[in-house]
């Protein structure tokens, strides 16, 4: 069965500070995707990244990066330096190609409040 | 750049009402996909078209119905609204042929069922 697991069911940290956004996944396959979208207050889901499973490589974008491990089955998010507009729910997500399923397989989400 | 276009943004109905809504996918991208997401909850995967054809069905109910027109936009139908339809419900496009195979989605349509 396919699953993508974020424990954190909300996050609080005061402005400036660095947070960790946990996510771990469920798969048999050997291909597939992983996401994460950023859900603000205002409801729109805002694409952040895509990872495919045959590049483990970390990646950094301004203040956000991300670390991607098979061996652990986690994709986890870091944002350095938090600010009020980083607030918003965030949302790990799981794609297969190769399947006849076009869909995302969502985790619950994290809500992350960043206070000022 | 053209984003996803979702249509009506809000949307209050009454119990056993009918509603549509309506999706315009980014420009040159083949698969619209629908999801509901209520309130507190994740988005789940309802139904998904490619080039026209429905392409993966996921948990939508028999009352609801949908379809991608030669203009590849698509429409949401749904009937006999009840109150557990209330939800957020996102259209998301996508180039399945591309080497990325991005989901982007529109900004929602928000429908409240009293």
């Amino acid at each position: 069965a396919q699953k993508v697991t974020q424990a954190q069911t909300e996050i609080s940290v005061v402005e400036k500070e660095d947070v960790t956004l946990d996510c771990v996944y469920e798969t048999r396959d050997t291909t597939y995707y992983l996401f994460w979208y950023k859900q603000p207050p205002s409801g729109e889901l805002v694409f952040l990244i895509r990872r495919n499973s045959f590049d483990e490589q970390n990646e950094i974008s301004g203040r956000y990066s991300w670390n991607f491990q098979k061996s652990t089955s986690s994709f986890n998010f870091t944002i350095t330096a938090s600010q009020v507009v980083d607030s918003a729910v965030y949302f790990c997500a799981l794609f297969f190609p190769d399947t006849g399923r076009r869909a995302l397989t969502f985790g619950s989400g994290t809500r992350l409040q960043v206070q000022p | 750049a053209a984003g996803v276009i979702q249509s009506p943004r809000h949307l209050i109905k009454e119990k056993r009402e009918t509603a549509t809504l309506k999706c315009y996918p980014i420009p040159r991208h083949d698969t619209v996909y629908w999801y509901q997401q209520g309130p507190g909850q994740d988005p789940q995967f309802l139904i998904s078209f490619y080039e026209k054809m429905q392409s993966d069905k996921g948990s939508i109910p028999d009352r609801f119905s949908a379809q991608q027109f030669s203009d590849y936009h698509s429409e949401l139908n749904m009937s006999s609204l009840e109150l557990g339809d209330s939800a957020l419900y996102f259209c998301a496009s996508s180039r399945i042929t591309s080497a990325q195979n991005i989901q982007y989605f529109g900004a929602g349509t928000r429908l409240s069922v009293l």
